[in-house]
């Protein structure tokens, strides 16, 4: 079945770029998305991008997509304490079920 | 995008007995989800709910330990039945949007079983 793998961990220093990665085995994914969890609270949808794109920018947030390699990346510029939270990759195909796969989330640190 | 009211936010069970707990939409949605989320792991889908029918279970759940309705379309609860402390967990429910193609969450209800 479909899979979405990313790293667990990243801790970077408040003001310099975050990276997160993501990979995915489903070739049919259509609709990639990245979510946030800060303690506590639910999921909240930060962006998503179709297959037909290959970048997405809003504001201090880059997602780069490279569907030969089925990687996603999230880039968060200027990254400060209250980026600190579990970010989720997730993708979802066209058809079928309507259902997205979620990764297991990475947990971004932002320390002083 | 919709938004979601999901009570309760936490609650300390004791085992043997069970909780339900509910999801509140503020406009009408075709899809509705529940989700575990254990620490550190993945979202795991636990069934979808249908308006009108019986929900759709994944794998490895079951209408017994985890009966769901949904009465309408803005509207849904999930029961943790009999629960035991493997039942510890954060309760998620989820609606897919048609504006965006996205999913929105509630806040979640992090539920302990001693």
């Amino acid at each position: 079945g479909e899979d979405v793998e990313q790293s667990l961990f990243l801790s970077v220093r408040e003001g310099d770029s975050s990276v997160i990665n993501c990979t995915y085995t489903d070739s049919s994914s259509t609709y990639l998305y990245w979510y946030k969890q800060e303690p506590g609270a639910g999921l909240q949808l930060l962006t998503y991008i179709f297959s037909n794109m290959d970048m997405k920018q809003d504001q201090r947030l880059t997602v780069l997509l490279n569907k030969k390699d089925k990687h996603l990346s999230l880039r968060i510029a200027d990254t400060q304490t209250g980026d600190s939270a579990i970010y989720f990759c997730a993708e979802r195909s066209s058809g079928g079920s309507y259902i997205p796969t979620f990764g297991r989330g990475t947990s971004l640190i932002v320390h002083p | 995008s919709a938004v979601i009211s999901q009570k309760p936010s936490r609650d300390i069970c004791q085992r043997g007995t069970s909780l339900t707990i509910q999801c509140q939409v503020d406009s009408q949605v075709t899809m509705m989800f529940w989700y575990r989320q254990q620490p550190g792991q993945s979202l795991t889908l636990i069934a979808t709910a249908n308006q009108g029918s019986e929900a759709t279970y994944e794998s490895g759940f079951v209408i017994d330990k985890f009966p769901i309705s949904r009465p309408n379309l803005t509207f849904s609860t999930l029961t943790v039945s009999n629960m035991s402390p493997e039942d510890s967990s954060i309760y998620l429910c989820s609606v897919r949007e048609r504006v965006n193609y996205g999913y929105t969450f509630g806040s979640g209800t992090r539920l302990t079983v001693v």
